[in-house]
């Protein structure tokens, strides 16, 4: 149980294009999604939170113009890189939690390359 | 200052070896996790713990909250075992993961 799907697992997209990731909960519904981006070699560094139904709470430095989260249900949260640079290359993981648990279930990661 | 270190940083062990990994933090917590993080990406929560210790296999977890530290040990290690251990923790008030800079693993046959 607590499966935590993401797609696309890979994109390359052109420089000003946006690009659409979804994170879906497939056997739980799932409160409280996390959206997080990952450097090479660097930990994981929490870019939004986002409750289903209510804007995301994004963490400072975060341009919410540019990623834009939407928790539309219980069991889907999408990421979109608007306006993508090379400089949005990255590896961007998300995680669920179904809110009666600390624990969070992580999705397998989309790798996005911005040419 | 991060509210979670983590050490060391990078490990290599002769496939058998006994492996700890060390991870100490700052804050008042709800939960201590350690997940593992294998060279493809994904992220597999191996061990939430609020006290005490717990075992799963060849992993074991244990936590000292009086001394704000925790360790996670690989007994027997394998190739199989080569991946980034992440130390995280969530605080009293929510729900959100503080993480440790992780612990690079390799294990050589």
């Amino acid at each position: 149980g607590a499966v935590v799907s993401q797609h696309p697992s890979w994109v390359i997209c052109k420089s000003g294009t946006s690009v659409k990731i979804e994170c879906r909960s497939l056997d739980f519904q799932a409160t409280t999604m996390f959206w997080y981006r990952q450097f090479p070699k660097q930990s994981l560094m929490l870019m939004a939170t986002s409750n289903e139904g209510s804007k995301a709470t994004y963490e400072q430095g975060v341009e919410k113009d540019k990623f834009l989260i939407n928790h539309a249900s219980l069991t889907l949260s999408t990421l979109t890189v608007t306006s993508a640079h090379p400089e949005d290359s990255s590896f961007y993981i998300c995680s669920a939690n179904a809110g009666f648990t600390y624990e969070q279930y992580f999705g397998p990661g989309t790798r996005l390359t911005v040419t | 200052k991060n509210e979670v270190e983590q050490s060391p940083q990078n490990l290599t062990a002769q496939e058998g070896e006994f492996i700890t990994i060390n991870c100490s933090y700052s804050v008042g917590i709800s939960a201590l996790h350690w997940l593992q993080q294998h060279p493809g990406g994904g992220i597999v929560s191996l061990f939430m713990l609020s006290s005490g210790k717990k075992k799963h296999g060849r992993l074991i977890a244990t936590i000292n909250i009086q001394e704000k530290h925790s360790s996670l040990h690989i007994t027997a290690s394998h190739p199989r075992d080569s991946a980034v251990y992440i130390c995280a923790v969530t605080l009293n008030t929510g729900n959100q993961f503080y993480f440790g800079t992780g612990t690079s693993l390799t294990v050589i046959p």
